[in-house]
């Protein structure tokens, strides 16, 4: 991801709506993207992974979707309730390096009642 | 998944002094361990890398003497924040690398340390 130190940007929905939250990385050599949620006070928490060998990933609510192209990254929430309130950062490593990840700058996301 | 902790979850401490803070595999094996430092609405800015057994490597504009780490054994690696200054206040995560996940590689992240510096 693209960490440059900014102001997490906010995305306000409400209960109910689906939430797609996007990222942008720049290392054309990355070949494995990560969701992370993270809550106020706590350490990120895994939501779900896509290789580059793939465009399109689903898990349970949610969905990840790849650009290799624009190097575009971005997670759906489906039906997105309260407890999904939080802060969302993408990652992403080239597998030959160590597993060393890169931050995205992070959006908070807010669901309103 | 795999658990990872971290200890302490806050400390408060008086410039100058120096804080360890503990990051502990608790049921695998990390021959890899990253520290993270994360300022108020900011994103995790990797610090350096721990392996266990020798030295770590830290990321480009880190100091190493500042920030101490030691990966002594397969499920533990502290880092030492020593002569701390208030600039040096911040949210500390460590994860570990679990080298049998098989396909997925995951890291597991810790709690996070709160580190205020007076």
């Amino acid at each position: 991801g693209e960490s440059v130190g900014l102001h997490l940007p906010t995305l306000s929905v409400q209960e109910g709506d689906n939430s797609i939250i996007n990222c942008a990385y720049s290392n054309s050599a990355s070949d494995y993207f990560i969701w992370y949620k993270q809550e106020s006070g706590k350490g990120p928490q895994f939501i779900i992974d896509i290789r580059s060998n793939m465009d399109k990933r689903q898990g349970q609510r949610v969905t990840v979707l790849l650009n290799k192209t624009v190097k575009h990254l971005s997670l759906q929430i489906a039906a997105t309730q309260p407890g999904d309130s939080a802060v969302y950062f993408c990652a992403d490593y080239n597998t030959g390096t160590a597993s060393k990840l890169t931050f995205g700058t992070g959006t908070r996301l807010q669901v309103t009642l | 998944g795999a658990v990872v902790s971290q200890h302490p979850s806050r400390v408060i401490c008086k410039s100058g002094t120096s804080v360890k803070i503990e990051c502990r595999s608790l049921d695998f094996q990390a021959t890899t361990m990253f520290w993270y430092r994360q300022f108020p609405k900011q994103s995790l800015m990797l610090m350096a890398t721990s392996n266990e057994g020798s030295k770590a490597t830290y990321e480009q504009g880190v100091e190493k003497d500042k920030f101490l780490i030691n990966h002594a054994s397969l499920t533990l690696s502290t880092l030492t924040v020593t002569s701390a200054h208030p600039e040096d206040s911040s949210f500390y995560i460590c994860s570990a690398y679990d080298a049998s996940g098989g396909v997925n590689n995951e890291q597991f992240f810790g709690p996070g340390t709160r580190l205020t510096v007076l």
